[in-house]
């Protein structure tokens, strides 16, 4: 069964660096996700992406967040300049069609620690 | 925007029982309402979803309930099983919009 698929699977970085994380959607899915969860608090919407550009985004989604799409299977999310409160599981999740109400698959997370 | 209340947070139970978790919503406009099973450090996984032009689903041990009117909805598990403790969360998703608002999650513990 296809899956979305998280590298790293554990980012350690210093506050105030930047981190890219990745995400490999399911191949023929048109609808992009990041979603993050603090320890032990509900999953929170970052960011959604749609014909290479974001199509929603969150409060939390500011200028410190971007989104790519580089080479048409991989999605990153990156940080530019991390603070202690960014620490966090980072989902990424894709969805296969527009317009219709389906499922959105996630992916195993990227537990992000900023130290 | 869209505002996601779940209730209870926190659910134990003996297998066999049922549970049932409630979620409210505060979009009239919403009409997708998913529930997502967590394992603790997993991804959340897809265990039922339902559409707005439906009141009630059932797969196998697990079923849905949507009242409309009311705004809210339920995840009933029948004849629990321990493999079943996990965090669940509900989600509502509004017509126009892609993102999936969550609840606050339900941690539900099945005793053998």
């Amino acid at each position: 069964e296809p899956e979305v698929t998280q590298t790293p699977s554990h980012q350690v970085t210093q506050m105030g660096q930047e981190v890219i994380l990745r995400c490999v959607p399911i191949s023929n899915h048109l609808y992009f996700y990041w979603y993050r969860q603090i320890l032990g608090q509900k999953v929170e919407f970052l960011v959604s992406f749609y014909n290479n550009e974001i199509s929603e985004k969150s409060e939390i989604f500011d200028d410190q967040f971007s989104v790519e799409r580089p080479d048409g299977s991989n999605f990153t999310l990156k940080i530019r300049s991390t603070k202690l409160e960014d620490s966090a599981m980072y989902f990424c999740a894709s969805r296969p069609e527009q317009g219709v109400n389906t499922e959105a698959f996630f992916g195993q997370g990227t537990r992000l620690t900023v130290v | 925007g869209e505002n996601v209340e779940q209730h209870p947070s926190t659910l134990s139970v003996q297998e066999g029982d049922s549970a049932v978790i409630k979620c409210t919503y505060s979009d009239s406009a919403s009409n997708y309402f998913p529930w997502y099973k967590q394992e603790l450090g997993k991804r959340p996984q897809l265990i039922i979803d339902i559409r707005s032009n439906v009141g009630e689903k059932k797969d196998q041990r697990i079923a849905v309930t949507l009242n409309k009117t009311a705004k809210h909805f339920s995840l009933h598990i029948t004849e629990t099983q321990p493999e079943d403790s996990a965090v669940y969360f509900c989600a509502a998703r509004v017509t126009g919009f892609q993102k999936l608002v969550f609840g606050t999650g339900t941690r539900l513990l099945v005793s053998p």
